[in-house]
């Protein structure tokens, strides 16, 4: 079992639809939850963190965690074009340790 | 400007050679990473320091080595002993350990 998983992919949404984006990890000592964008050949960026339970808002995007099932999760509403990407779903233990999952490809079609 | 720099963009090496990827950042940030990134694939981790004179390796540090003798840089070394060195490589920097980490542009290493 991988320690951070991402949901497959590739996930195609129409524009203006909310795009859901799920990640599970394994370490239950895991503490700090990221979201990040990778466009096609660059670096990624951050989106969004978490790190206490419950949702969190930025604009058009929500980070969801649930420690109890060790799940966090994106929101991406409105979606528009410039939303495809790849997107990283990042897990931090308190010694520093990061792991990425995988990622999902996202498209959003006009 | 504040930010995170690697250089060069692409570098060409061939086989049995050591080369160093350089990494710079001006953002007083405490901890920084090493990560490779393959074809369709996520981030792996290479080596990750948390302050000046101590890093610790990641997931896959076999055939790579590093130092942080500086806070603001971080090189990394592609040995001869990393059998498939060809992949992109990305520096990143956080402000202390587990928190969120702000990436360099990359670079592309060929070894051909």
């Amino acid at each position: 079992q991988k320690e951070v998983e991402q949901n497959s992919g590739p996930l195609s949404v129409p524009e203006g639809a909310i795009a859901s984006l799920n990640c599970t990890y394994s370490d239950r000592g895991s503490q700090s939850f990221f979201w990040y964008r990778q466009y096609s050949g660059k670096s990624p960026e951050l989106i969004m963190f978490i790190y206490s339970n419950g949702d969190k808002e930025d604009g058009r995007f929500t980070a969801q965690l649930n420690k109890a099932s060790q799940y966090v999760s994106l929101l991406i509403r409105d979606s528009q074009p410039s939303d495809s990407a790849t997107y990283l779903c990042a897990v931090n233990t308190n010694a520093g340790k990061s792991t990425f999952g995988d990622g999902t490809t996202l498209t959003v079609k006009p | 400007d504040g930010g995170i720099t690697q250089s060069p963009k692409y570098l060409f090496r061939k086989e049995g050679q050591n080369v160093t990827l350089s990494c710079e950042q001006n953002l007083n940030h405490d901890a920084m990473y090493w990560y490779r990134q393959d074809p369709g694939q996520g981030l792996r981790l290479i080596y990750y320091s948390q302050i000046v004179n101590d890093f610790q390796k990641g997931d896959i540090a076999e055939g790579y080595s590093v130092s942080r003798e500086k806070k603001e840089s971080f090189p990394l070394t592609v040995t001869s002993a990393q059998k498939n060195p060809t992949a992109f490589y990305l520096c990143a920097s956080s402000p202390r350990v587990a928190l969120e980490q702000y990436f360099g542009p990359g670079t592309r290493l060929t070894v051909t």
